[in-house]
């Protein structure tokens, strides 16, 4: 069975800080995409970042990173120079190549505090 | 492109009532699914349809039933509403790897409300 965690509840962080979302996941598949979805006030789930398990190299998309360990099964997010606009729920994603179902974790609250 | 729409975007139902929740997508994506949110248990799946003509279950299907009516719509339907079911419920969509999206992504309509009295 796959499984993702997220350790931590909630976090906040100040304006124009750095911070580190923790993601740990399970699984028996060699292939896998992980992805971070972001949830604002609005409720729209959206798309953050993502990364494919046979890539090495850290998935970037401008501020945010990931710190993608798979020997370790980590799979953490880094938000750079945070905004107010960066308030939001974060929740981590598992998938396996060739599969249909995703497994979630059960989400990160982030406030970031002017 | 309007990409995933979900209706109604509310809805308060009394114990036993049934409703219907309608999904729709307009990027010609094979495979679509239905989820419920939680507070402090992230999204489970419901039940999913991998392509048209097919419906499978996912972790928490009890007390639902789906319709796949055509490429481009997936309904999920509670017969008898219990408050149990009162959570927020997302439809999303994927494409086919390789074609649409080589990372598998999926993308999320905005969400229903539903509260069972």
């Amino acid at each position: 069975a796959q499984t993702v965690t997220q350790s931590q509840p909630e976090m906040s962080v100040q304006e124009a800080e750095t911070v580190t979302l923790s993601c740990t996941y399970d699984t028996s598949e060699n292939n896998y995409y992980l992805f971070w979805y972001k949830q604002p006030p609005s409720r729209q789930m959206i798309l953050v970042i993502r990364q494919e398990a046979y890539k090495q190299q850290n998935a970037t998309e401008n501020r945010f990173s990931v710190n993608f360990q798979k020997a370790a099964k980590s799979f953490s997010l880094k938000i750079s120079d945070s905004q107010l606009g960066d308030t939001a729920m974060y929740f981590c994603a598992l998938t396996a190549k060739g599969t249909y179902k995703y497994i979630f974790g059960t989400g990160t609250r982030l406030k970031v505090l002017a | 492109n309007a990409g995933v729409t979900q209706t109604p975007k509310f809805q308060v139902l009394k114990t036993g009532q049934s409703m219907t929740l309608q999904c729709a997508q307009d990027m010609n994506h094979n495979s679509m699914y239905w989820y419920r949110q939680d507070p402090g248990m992230g999204l489970r799946l419901i039940y999913y349809s991998a392509s048209e003509g097919t419906t499978d279950k996912g972790e928490v299907p009890n007390g639902y039933n789906v319709s796949r009516l055509n490429k481009r719509e997936f309904s999920l339907r509670l017969e008898s509403a219990a408050p149990s079911q009162t959570s927020v419920y997302f439809c999303a969509s994927r494409g086919l790897a390789g074609v649409t999206s080589s990372y598998n992504e999926q993308f999320f309509g905005p969400g229903t409300r539903l509260t069972v009295l």
